[in-house]
């Protein structure tokens, strides 16, 4: 069964650079969900989108901003990097915005240097 | 505000010592709890989800149970392949429509040969 796929897997970037995450939802969910995982952290929750429009907004800095294109992929742009956003990033999806399983996908996994 | 507190941060086990690991939480109205595993460097992988207290589920050698301020993930006879962070996630009932789940820092387990 196709799974969610995130894009790279692993990613390196400088301070004050530019880095941009892809999401590929399952087939036919209609809601993506970005989340943040430091090290020994829990996920914190970004943000999300439901049918192409935001739906809610967690932790993100205002350095980050996102969208849902019209194949439901989701982009996570991220600029002025910061040795603190060095972490792993997680996309799930789901099928409606009340959706109580989410899928995951394997991860980004952003280092800044 | 949503809590998940998840006890102990790591757990040691040689196989087949069964044990237990602990989710509280505090939320307002719960729509559900759910728990994930998480390979190192992996995404989050879906294992159950429970709604109401006393409910009650397995799958192999875990047993979820769930009552009004705390969930326990039952390992029993646990082999290596076990080994993995056990992550506990809420889903708050809210106006609106979104369930966005709160998630606790995970228990890692490790289980010895």
């Amino acid at each position: 069964a196709a799974g969610v796929i995130q894009s790279p897997r692993h990613l390196i970037k400088e301070k004050r650079e530019t880095a941009t995450l892809k999401c590929y939802p399952i087939p036919r969910h209609d809601t993506v969900y970005w989340y943040q995982q430091g090290p020994g952290q829990d996920p914190q929750f970004l943000i999300s989108f439901y049918e192409k429009m935001q739906s809610d907004k967690g932790s993100i800095p205002d350095r980050f901003s996102a969208q849902q294109f019209s194949d439901y992929h989701s982009e996570l742009n991220m600029s002025s990097l910061e040795l603190g956003d060095s972490a792993l990033y997680f996309c799930a999806s789901s099928l409606g915005r009340g959706a109580n399983v989410l899928t995951f996908g394997a991860g980004s996994r952003l280092t800044v240097l | 505000e949503d809590q998940v507190t998840q006890s102990p941060e790591a757990l040691r086990l040689q196989e087949g010592e069964s044990s237990s690991l602990n989710c509280s939480y505090t939320v307002s109205g719960l729509r559900g709890l759910f728990w994930y595993r998480q390979d190192p460097g992996k995404g989050p992988e879906f294992l159950f989800t429970l709604y109401s207290a006393g409910e009650e589920k397995e799958k192999e050698r875990l047993k979820a149970t769930l009552t009004k301020k705390e969930s326990f993930l039952h390992i029993t006879a646990p082999k290596p392949e076990d080994s993995a962070t056990y992550l506990c996630a809420v889903q708050a009932s809210k106006s609106g429509g979104s369930y966005i789940p709160t998630f606790g820092r995970g228990t890692s387990l490790i289980v010895h040969p």
